[in-house]
């Protein structure tokens, strides 16, 4: 166990439709990645917050968004969904915002559009 | 975009033997990390290697990073079940931006 926690665990959804997944980080870590992994693309970095503000931004799309809160819990939503939108989702965090430091991965979001 | 093409993609051995992953990049690494990926998990962090030439090993596994830090390598010795999961290379860059390889998807069989 990571102490990473992401609901839900599974969903599934139709194409045009909105949907937010929620992670919440180990204890004391300020850092939160959001990751996209499918099985031709890979595991693509799409966006970085730190402490409650956006620090990277990777391959995410328009219909993407996330932010992180007070408490430290991050969301992303992700809209106008399409079938290959169809993917695991996963959650990253860490205590500093710096290379080299180690993520901790939570157990992922799978997103199933149909 | 930093391009981490990893080899084989799949590999499937008997218990006992011996296996190297190989990890390369279209340009020079500042750093970089290898992870384990068991079905149904997030990936795991094995080890970090940061100085062109250098070497780690944990336990069976050995990793190594090119003199020209445009490679790296996972070399495991007596493979065993548990090793089972998807290998991953990455590289984070001076924008806090996380890069990971295409994966070499490991099966052990007893």
């Amino acid at each position: 166990d990571s102490g990473v926690t992401q609901t839900p665990k599974h969903l599934i959804t139709a194409t045009g439709q909105r949907v937010t997944l929620r992670c919440s980080p180990r204890s004391g870590d300020l850092s939160v990645y959001w990751y996209q992994q499918s099985l031709d693309q890979g595991l693509q970095f799409l966006i970085q917050y730190y402490n409650g503000e956006e620090r990277a931004k990777g391959n995410i799309l328009e219909r993407f968004s996330a932010q992180q809160f007070p408490d430290l819990h991050s969301e992303l939503n992700l809209s106008s969904l399409e079938l290959g939108d169809s993917a695991l989702y996963f959650c990253a965090s860490s205590s500093k915002p710096l290379v080299n430091g180690e993520q901790f991965f939570g157990p992922g979001t799978r997103l199933t559009v149909l | 975009t930093q391009l981490l093409e990893q080899s084989p993609q799949f590999l499937s051995i008997q218990e006992g033997e011996n296996l190297t992953v190989y990890c390369n990049s279209s340009s020079v690494f500042s750093s970089l990390q290898w992870y384990r990926q068991e079905p149904g998990e997030g990936p795991v962090l094995l080890v970090t290697v940061v100085t062109g030439g250098e070497v780690k090993k944990l336990k069976r596994l050995t990793f190594q990073f090119g003199d020209a830090r445009k490679d790296s390598s996972l070399h495991i010795t007596a493979a065993q079940p548990g090793d089972t999961g998807l290998y991953l290379c990455a590289e984070p860059n001076s924008g806090n931006q996380f890069y990971f390889g295409t994966g070499t998807s490991l099966t052990v069989i007893p």
